[in-house]
């Protein structure tokens, strides 16, 4: 079965630093979103990205957060200068044209 | 914004008993889905169900879109059950936004 695959499973990064999360969504899928779950707390929608551009975007992604699609497969999410707030579960997610989302199993960062 | 709210926050089981989860959502919308998230924090998709009745083995669920309202529900919990459910909803055209989850502790 199809799956939304993420990479890496964990990640610990020193405060300032840049960081990449990266998810490859489901193949035939159109739209991608990221997601993030800070522990113990629900899950709060980031940004998604529909025919190569952002489509909609929350008050938490601010200028230290970018998106990428660079090669038609990998969808990428950029912390330009980490703060320990941004210690989080972050989940990328894909569906195609019916609503349906489906989600990867998660990159935990953990800002030191 | 759509709020979505979900009830109850906690819910402590014996293995065996059934259960009702409860999901309001403020507006009308296009989608909605019940997750589960294990302990490992993975986001299992249980149910796309903006409308109507679906099962899945001892999980089935129900939305009544007119009254805004979603229920799962769970028969013969077991162990392997326990974890966090969450609802989510979105609109046509938004991002999915969930509640905040109802913790279900199942115990043997």
């Amino acid at each position: 079965e199809p799956e939304v695959t993420q990479t890496p499973s964990h990640q610990v990064t020193q405060m300032g630093q840049e960081v990449i999360l990266r998810c490859v969504p489901i193949s035939n899928h159109l739209y991608f979103y990221w997601y993030r779950q800070i522990l113990g707390q629900k899950v709060e929608f980031l940004v998604s990205f529909y025919n190569n551009e952002i489509s909609e975007k929350s008050e938490i992604f601010d200028d230290q957060f970018s998106v990428e699609r660079p090669d038609g497969s990998n969808f990428t999410l950029k912390i330009r200068s980490t703060k320990l707030e941004d210690s989080a579960m972050y989940f990328c997610a894909s569906r195609i044209w019916t609503y349906e989302a489906f989600f990867g199993q998660g990159t935990r960062l953990t800002v030191v | 914004g759509i709020q979505v709210e979900q009830s109850p926050p906690d819910l402590i089981l014996q293995e065996g008993a059934n259960s009702t989860l409860r999901c309001n959502f403020s507006d009308s919308v296009n989608n909605l889905q019940w997750f589960h998230q294990n302990p490992w924090g993975q986001l299992i998709n249980l149910f796309y169900i903006p409308s109507g009745t679906k099962q899945n083995g001892r999980l089935s669920a129900t939305t009544v879109a007119t009254e805004r309202y979603s229920l799962l529900y769970i028969s013969s919990s077991q162990t392997t059950d326990s974890g966090v459910y969450f609802c989510a909803v979105n609109q046509a055209g938004t991002a999915l936004i969930f509640g905040k989850g109802t913790t279900l502790s199942v115990s043997s």
